[in-house]
């Protein structure tokens, strides 16, 4: 059983499209992240939810949405793509502990988009 | 505010070699600190941690030692092999950011036969 999962695998799209990612663990953790891994491998955290609420939004286009329907599932919506959205997006999560600058994250495998 | 520098790559080495990638932060408080490593194809998964000033994590046959004197945690590892050869990444956390991770830029490492 995959711990973090993510769906697509590959995405590609036009310019201007909407699309949507989905990542849901089966940990029990409390904590789900979304990272931005850009082409040269640097990775920039994006959006947090501790037990569905939203606690991290780093400065990201509003044309991203995060959506966390229960503690297991975090998708991400991008609307109006463009083309400096292609990346590879991970999905991460974690137990919150103390002091949960402590936590080890669990990543998912990664979804490559690429916007045409 | 938070940030991780790690040693430009990419580092090419010979299996049996002797491994450094080093690493210093800058954080306010006392942080933790990663190292994680990404296959080729794969998400990146949990090398060591250290948690408290001089704190040694090992796993693998890597260790890295939280130096909080001079602000580094350098992973090394005594003889690499082929199947070592990935993508390497410090990362810190600092102790109320709910496990948000701060990374350094990665580093590739390719090990030859």
């Amino acid at each position: 059983d995959t711990a973090v999962s993510q769906t697509p695998k590959y995405l590609v799209t036009q310019m201007g499209n909407d699309k949507s990612i989905k990542c849901e663990q089966n940990l029990g953790h409390d904590t789900m992240y979304w990272y931005k891994q850009d082409s040269k491998k640097f990775l920039k955290i994006m959006f947090s939810y501790n037990n569905k609420e939203l606690i991290i939004n780093e400065t990201v286009p509003n044309r991203f949405s995060p959506k966390s329907p229960d503690k297991a599932h975090l998708n991400l919506h991008i609307n109006s793509l463009e083309l400096g959205d292609s990346a590879v997006y991970f999905c991460a999560s974690s137990q919150t502990t103390a002091p949960s600058g402590a936590n080890v994250l669990t990543f998912g495998a990664g979804s490559r988009l690429t916007v045409l | 505010g938070n940030s991780v520098t790690q040693m430009e790559g990419p580092v090419t080495l010979s299996e049996e070699a002797f491994l450094t990638i080093n690493c210093t932060y800058t954080a306010t408080g006392y942080p933790s600190l990663f190292w994680y490593v990404q296959y080729p194809g794969e998400g990146l998964q949990l090398l060591l941690k250290a948690t408290k000033a001089d704190d040694k994590g090992s796993n693998k046959g890597f260790e890295a030692t939280y130096r909080k004197e001079t602000t580094s945690f350098h992973l090394e590892k005594g003889s690499v092999q082929v199947s070592d050869s990935a993508v390497y990444f410090c990362a810190l956390s600092g102790g109320t950011s709910y496990g948000k991770l701060t990374f350094g830029q990665g580093t590739i490492l390719t090990v030859h036969p």
